[in-house]
């Protein structure tokens, strides 16, 4: 019973088109992320959402909306997708809001834009 | 500003050596660390943290790490690796009075036969 899961694994798709990312937790926790990991394996914060309310948005172009229709799920909403948006997306989850928390990733989405 | 150093992009180990990784931070709180690892085509794998306490703390798979304050150092150690151990490794830091976690650019370990 997975933890932390994300559908689809794997996105091919051109450039233009409007793509979805959905991410569910069991945990329980109150706290969800998107992280986007770049080819050279950087990890950058885009999103997190506390209990449905957006409390992080880095410096992430509007093409991108994340939407928490319950703390159990977080979703990332792509619109008119360029070259540069292909990366490896990851859903994390952790109990709170606070820096101290593990987090528990899923095991990512990997979108490849032609 | 809130920095993760991880000073070693690639480290090549043979089987049976001995491993650290190198970690240090620049932190206005007091600290939260973590050591993540990202095995192929997998998510991220919690395999230790330090909150508070003894500074050596004990994680999954025969890993530890040490805390020094002074250093502001967290580095990953173990006494000997396995092929499996071949992976990308992630230091991060956070704070209980923050939102986020910072990663560092990751370490890629190989391992040699």
């Amino acid at each position: 019973d997975t933890a932390v899961s994300q559908t689809p694994k794997y996105l091919v798709t051109q450039m233009g088109n409007d793509k979805s990312i959905k991410c569910e937790q069991n945990l329980g926790h109150d706290t969800m992320y998107w992280y986007k990991q770049d080819s050279k394996k950087f990890l950058k914060i885009m999103f997190s959402y506390n209990n449905k309310e957006l409390i992080i948005n880095e410096t992430v172009p509007n093409r991108f909306s994340p939407k928490s229709p319950d703390k159990a799920h977080l979703n990332l909403h792509i619109n008119s997708l360029e070259l540069g948006d292909s990366a490896v997306y990851f859903c994390a989850s952790s109990q709170d809001r606070t820096g101290a928390n593990v987090l528990t990733f899923g095991a990512g989405s990997r979108l490849t834009v032609l | 500003a809130q920095s993760v150093t991880q000073p070693d992009i690639h480290i090549t180990v043979s089987e049976g050596a001995s491993l650290e990784l190198r970690c240090n931070y620049s932190y206005g709180a007091t600290p939260y660390l973590f050591w993540y690892v990202q095995s192929p085509g997998q998510g991220l794998q919690l395999l230790l943290k330090y909150f508070s306490g003894d500074t050596l703390v004990q994680g999954i798979k025969g890993f530890e790490a040490e805390f020094k304050r002074s250093q502001s150092s967290f580095n990953l150690r173990k006494p000997s690796v396995h092929w499996s151990d071949a992976a990308e490794y992630f230091c991060a830091v956070g704070a209980l009075r923050d939102d986020k976690i910072i990663f560092g650019k990751g370490t890629r370990l190989h391992i040699l036969p």
